[in-house]
């Protein structure tokens, strides 16, 4: 149990266009998701986190107008680059908290490689 | 403010021990976790600490010592597809998971 499941795995895009991934808990419930930014051989980057029918809190850093983060529902919370450009390029990375289990593990998606020309 | 230090990376030698140490100064505690994390891919679950003591999985074990601010992860028997990263991250007073910049694990036969 416990999946999580990421659309697409790996896009290229034109530098200007907007580009939608897709983050779905698949067997279980997430009022609460993550989105996460990571560049070659660096850390996860936490770049917001994604309320259940409520506005997504945005990392110091991050910006709201450029990343829109939507949950509209308990499976399915997406994010929209919207004008990307090339140093937008970089490994996105969902997680999804289960909220029946102890703790709060969160369970992550398999990434969406975003390649900007 | 809130920081975890691992080291960047380690070398070990297949069938042998590693010991991979993780320190934190957090607000607040509620669990440690340790991810695993190939090149390319997303992280994946290894282990989850929240009491003092050690946690066996098979070959991976956890340690963590909450008034020490310190855990760590002992792989063991190591195997060639045990070379990656390893995250350890640590949930604060509100919930929220702070990420270790990871260790890079490189295995040599």
């Amino acid at each position: 149990g416990a999946v999580v499941s990421q659309h697409p795995s790996w896009v290229i895009c034109k530098s200007g266009t907007s580009v939608k991934i897709e983050c779905r808990s698949l067997d279980f419930q997430a009022t609460t998701m993550f989105w996460y930014r990571q560049f070659p051989k660096q850390s996860l980057m936490l770049m917001a986190t994604s309320n259940e029918g409520s506005k997504a809190t945005y990392e110091q850093g991050v910006e709201k107008d450029k990343f829109l983060i939507n949950h509209a529902s308990l499976t399915l919370s997406t994010l929209t680059v919207t004008s990307a450009h090339p140093e937008d390029s970089s490994f996105y990375i969902c997680s999804a908290r289960d909220q029946g289990r102890d703790h709060n593990e969160q369970f992550f998606g398999p990434g969406t490689r975003l390649t900007v020309l | 403010g809130q920081n975890i230090d691992q080291p960047t990376e380690m070398t070990a030698t297949e069938g042998a021990i590693v010991q991979i140490n993780c320190t934190y100064q957090t607000s607040g505690f509620n669990g440690l976790f340790w991810y695993q994390q190939h090149a390319g891919e997303a992280p994946t679950f290894l282990s989850y600490n929240v009491l003092d003591g050690l946690e066996e999985k098979g070959r991976f074990s956890s340690f963590l010592s909450r008034s020490k601010g310190y855990s760590y992860l002992l792989l063991k028997e190591l195997q060639m597809k045990d070379s990656a990263s390893y995250l350890c991250a640590v949930t604060d007073s509100n919930y929220q998971l702070i990420w270790g910049a990871g260790t890079k694990l490189i295995i040599k036969p």
